[in-house]
């Protein structure tokens, strides 16, 4: 029962550069979410998804961009990295994504840009 | 406007004490409020949730949280502390605004002292 799957663990990167963090989940979830943690400030919400070929900004979506070609894959793609980047970032699914579901969180990606 | 606040940043208990961590929250709707559970290096779980049936909710591990609409309050207690509860723990408020829209507190961290 693998749930959500975020990769990779860990990212250094350097101004400038560009990445994908991954996120899988196998329970057939139709919401899919992007969240980016920073000490003091809770979770933040980057890009959300409602099923597959839809997808929609949240909080904090400058810098990012996402696609939902599948259900089963939501991939985050930072164009040009920033310091200000440098976070964690939660992957998050539920089944139908109405307001009242629990959502289910990868074990999240910690990224650094230098 | 949807907020929260969670009133402390940081509680700090000894083992077998009780644990009060407190959420207040404000919503145009009926909200859907939830506690969740982040212990170091992990995803987020759900501790429990209120979607306006009873007003004391019961959670994992030996949690509870009692909804107070005439408080705006939302806090988590649990009678006796044990180290494995030493996390961090988010308060989050969802409502339906034409899609929906979910808010995560600050986070409160708790400690527990042998």
């Amino acid at each position: 029962n693998a749930g959500v799957t975020q990769t990779p663990k860990f990212q250094v990167l350097k101004t400038g550069q560009s990445m994908t963090l991954q996120c899988a989940q196998d329970m057939n979830h139709e919401y899919m979410s992007w969240y980016r943690q920073d000490p003091g400030m809770g979770l933040r919400l980057i890009h959300y998804s409602v099923g597959a070929g839809i997808t929609d900004q949240g909080e904090v979506p400058n810098g990012y961009n996402v696609s939902r070609s599948t259900t089963e894959d939501f991939p985050l793609r930072l164009l040009s990295a920033a310091p200000s980047q440098t976070s964690v970032y939660f992957c998050a699914s539920s089944s139908t994504g109405t307001y009242n579901e629990k959502l289910f969180f990868g074990s999240g990606t910690q990224l650094s840009v230098l | 406007a949807q907020s929260v606040t969670q009133l402390d940043s940081h509680v700090s208990v000894s083992e077998g004490t009780p644990v009060l961590l407190r959420c207040n929250y404000s919503s145009s709707y009926s909200p859907s409020l939830f506690w969740y559970v982040q212990h170091p290096n992990k995803g987020l779980q759900l501790l429990l949730k209120y979607t306006s049936a009873a007003t004391l909710v019961k959670g994992i591990n030996g949690f509870e949280a009692e909804f107070k609409k005439s408080e705006t309050s939302f806090h988590l207690t649990k009678p006796s502390a044990h180290m494995s509860d030493a996390a961090e723990y988010f308060c989050v408020v969802s409502e339906r605004t034409g899609g929906f829209k979910t808010i995560f507190g600050a986070g409160t961290r708790l400690f527990v002292k042998a």
